[in-house]
């Protein structure tokens, strides 16, 4: 059972340039989350996609966009970018499960953006 | 907002325990984490605890739950080499699906 895939592993862009980053769950998830890593930092809750829609979202500019897939695979886009936006990117998958109960967040390897 | 503060560097000798802590200010939270990050890897969860329950165990691993004073450790035994990582502390509000993480607490084992 393949866990939680990203791609690509490295990316290397210029300021302004826009960039997409992909993330499949591991099977059997329907829930996908984003996180931004800056080096030396904790990850950062981007968003999370449930049903093709954006359930809540992090403090971050509109700049950072998303998309849900019907096979539950996520994109995550970045417009505009900046030099602080160089971090690890990792996504997450889990199962949504109603009410107050154990929900396990699986991590991909993430992809590591450079913006020069 | 919510805040979750680790101390950055932990140093043991090899076989010693190793006690990483954290702490949290949202009240409302649900459960609590632990993920170990190996270098150039994502994360990997090592255990959680329920806010209602005080203490986990886990093999080599205990986490201990204050909730009155929104502490959380874990306590590795017999630490290894293996175990040089960072360790991240993660609080899952209630209500809240993104989880807020730590600094990281970088786990140096000394031979």
């Amino acid at each position: 059972d393949a866990g939680v895939t990203q791609s690509p592993t490295h990316l290397i862009k210029t300021r302004g340039q826009q960039v997409t980053l992909r993330c499949s769950p591991k099977s059997g998830h329907d829930t996908v989350s984003w996180y931004q890593q800056a080096l030396g930092q904790g990850p950062q809750f981007i968003f999370q996609y449930y049903e093709e829609e954006e359930r809540q979202r992090g403090n971050f500019p509109d700049r950072f966009s998303g998309h849900q897939f019907p096979n539950y695979s996520s994109e995550l886009n970045v417009n505009a970018l900046l030099l602080g936006d160089s971090a690890l990117y990792l996504c997450a998958s889990s199962l949504a499960i109603r009410g107050p109960t154990y929900n396990e967040q699986f991590f991909g390897p993430g992809t590591r953006l450079t913006v020069l | 907002g919510e805040d979750v503060e680790q101390s950055l560097f932990l140093s043991v000798r090899e076989g010693d325990s190793s006690v990483i802590n954290c702490t949290y200010t949202d009240s409302s939270s649900t459960y609590l984490y632990w993920y170990k990050q190996e270098p150039g890897a994502g994360l990997q969860l090592l255990t959680y605890i329920f806010s209602n329950m005080d203490m986990k165990q886990d093999q080599r691993l205990t986490v201990l739950l204050n909730k009155k004073d929104k502490h959380l450790s874990l306590r590795i035994a017999d630490t290894q080499t293996g175990d040089s990582a960072i360790y991240f502390c993660a609080d899952e509000g209630g209500g809240a699906d993104g989880l807020t993480f730590g600094k990281g607490t970088h786990l140096i084992i000394q031979p």
